[in-house]
């Protein structure tokens, strides 16, 4: 399969446990994408990578989510001390450069109880 | 004021019916607009992307209007699989250019029926 794959695809966890999330992206892609979406929502923007570098984050990415991609292929999403509102998808895709219309992995599902 | 807004619907219709969804966005300098189809519990997947000119593909018509900054999709000839939520996307476009972002509308959820 060449697509986009994120680990694990549900995750269940108490309130105040730290949750981390990876996403493997198409291999020759360069920008990485992260989004999160809530029941009746559409999908909101969270953060951005060209290659290792962070380019944007999120007003939504407080300071208790942080999201790496340290050698411009896979990025893990952690966030700490969760919160029963952090509980959605959270979906992560990949592209070449700034084209759009890109496909999104199957998500990963965080309930937080 | 939400970057684009869809009436979430439910859109509940019969097998064979036509049916539009509606869509504004409030950037006027984006540049790239898409209908997104996602399943439930599913990720979205991109169904088509919409031209000034308008698109087709099989049953499903978009179009787009600049000018009012609006966005629509038709479908004709409903099918049961056709029941899933439609996402009205546009991409994220500023003065340093195309962030490759992409904004999502709320979902328009369509339930066709026997």
């Amino acid at each position: 399969d060449t697509g986009v794959s994120q680990d694990p695809r549900h995750k269940i966890t108490k309130r105040g446990q730290n949750v981390t999330f990876r996403c493997d992206p198409i291999s020759e892609h360069n920008r990485l994408y992260w989004y999160r979406q809530t029941l009746g929502q559409g999908p909101e923007f969270l953060t951005y990578f060209q290659n290792e570098a962070q380019l944007e984050k999120s007003r939504l990415l407080s300071n208790r989510f942080s999201a790496e991609r340290p050698k411009g292929s896979f990025s893990t999403l952690e966030i700490q001390r969760t919160e029963q509102g952090d509980s959605a998808m959270y979906l992560c895709a990949s592209s070449f450069g700034g084209q759009v219309g890109y496909t999104f992995g199957s998500g990963t599902r965080l309930t937080v109880v | 004021r939400k970057e684009v807004e869809q009436d979430p619907g439910p859109f509940n219709v019969p097998e064979g019916a036509t049916v539009a969804f509606n869509c504004t966005y409030s950037n006027s300098a984006s540049q790239s607009f898409f209908w997104y189809r996602q399943d439930c519990r599913k990720e979205p997947k991109l169904l088509m992307s919409v031209y000034s000119s308008g698109n087709e593909d099989g049953r499903f018509t978009a179009q787009l209007n600049r000018a009012s900054q609006y966005i629509s999709l038709l479908i004709r000839d409903s099918k049961l699989s056709d029941s899933a939520t439609y996402l009205c996307v546009v991409n994220d476009f500023r003065g340093s250019g195309n962030t490759g972002k992409l904004i999502f509308g709320q979902g328009t959820t369509l339930q066709v029926k026997p």
